[in-house]
């Protein structure tokens, strides 16, 4: 079964706000991944946080690990039209690390100018 | 990072006709991965595929269904047979160098 769970599943706001998406997943990982795709086409890798840190930031990226939950937060700050995207969270559970990986269901944000 | 090229981006298939999609990458890689996203979905991981050996397949995928080339280690061709309208999904494939790298991905429509 897939692993990964995110919320909400659709994600509209005012451009300049803030975008917080969820993550949930159920087993043990190596790291956990975000990534973003545009319109149906390939992924962009976005952020990797691994199993032993709980934030990482990059740009106006805000990712938080809490292993204990099984769960992390992406938010993007000061949101802008071209964020428009769906966003996916992917778990590496793999014995090397970075191997497969396992996505979530996807938050598709859009960003109202 | 990782260039990587899909081919077809996209095609528009008969029902039992077959397809190949080729990924081609910009340097040598040891796995190459590939995955089906249906639509509104989210990805699913088909298969792995390492140059030299047989792919290795996720549950619920068979080689005779998806069956997968690696002739060398920038190279691999992924091929949807016998399809079916269930099969319209995007292919992509993707490499793992320090993060995994996406393809552009191959949208493919089964009537």
């Amino acid at each position: 079964s897939q692993q990964g769970e995110e919320d909400p599943q659709a994600l509209s706001i005012q451009e300049g706000e803030n975008a917080t998406m969820n993550c949930s997943y159920k087993t043990s990982i190596n790291n956990l991944q975000w990534y973003r795709q545009n319109s149906g086409r390939g992924l962009v890798h976005l952020i990797l946080i691994r199993s032993n840190e709980r934030e990482k930031h990059s740009g106006r990226l805000r990712v938080t690990l809490d292993t204990s939950k099984k769960s992390s937060s992406l938010l993007i700050t000061a949101s802008r039209a071209a964020d428009t995207a769906s966003y996916f969270c992917a778990t590496d559970a793999s014995n090397f690390g970075n191997e497969k990986l396992t996505f979530g269901t996807g938050t598709r944000l859009t960003i109202i100018p | 990072s990782a260039v990587i090229s899909q081919k077809p981006s996209r095609d528009i298939c008969q029902r039992g006709t077959s397809l190949t999609i080729q990924c081609q990458v910009d340097s040598q890689v040891t796995m190459m991965f590939w995955y089906r996203q249906q639509p509104g979905q989210s990805l699913t991981l088909i298969a792995t595929a390492n140059q030299g050996s047989e792919a290795t397949y996720e549950s619920g995928f068979v080689i005779d269904k998806f069956p997968i080339s690696r002739p060398n280690l920038t190279f691999s061709t992924l091929t949807v047979s016998n399809m079916s309208p269930e099969d319209s999904s995007i292919y992509l494939c993707s490499v793992v160098r320090l993060t995994q790298y996406f393809g552009p991905g191959t949208r493919l429509t089964v009537l």
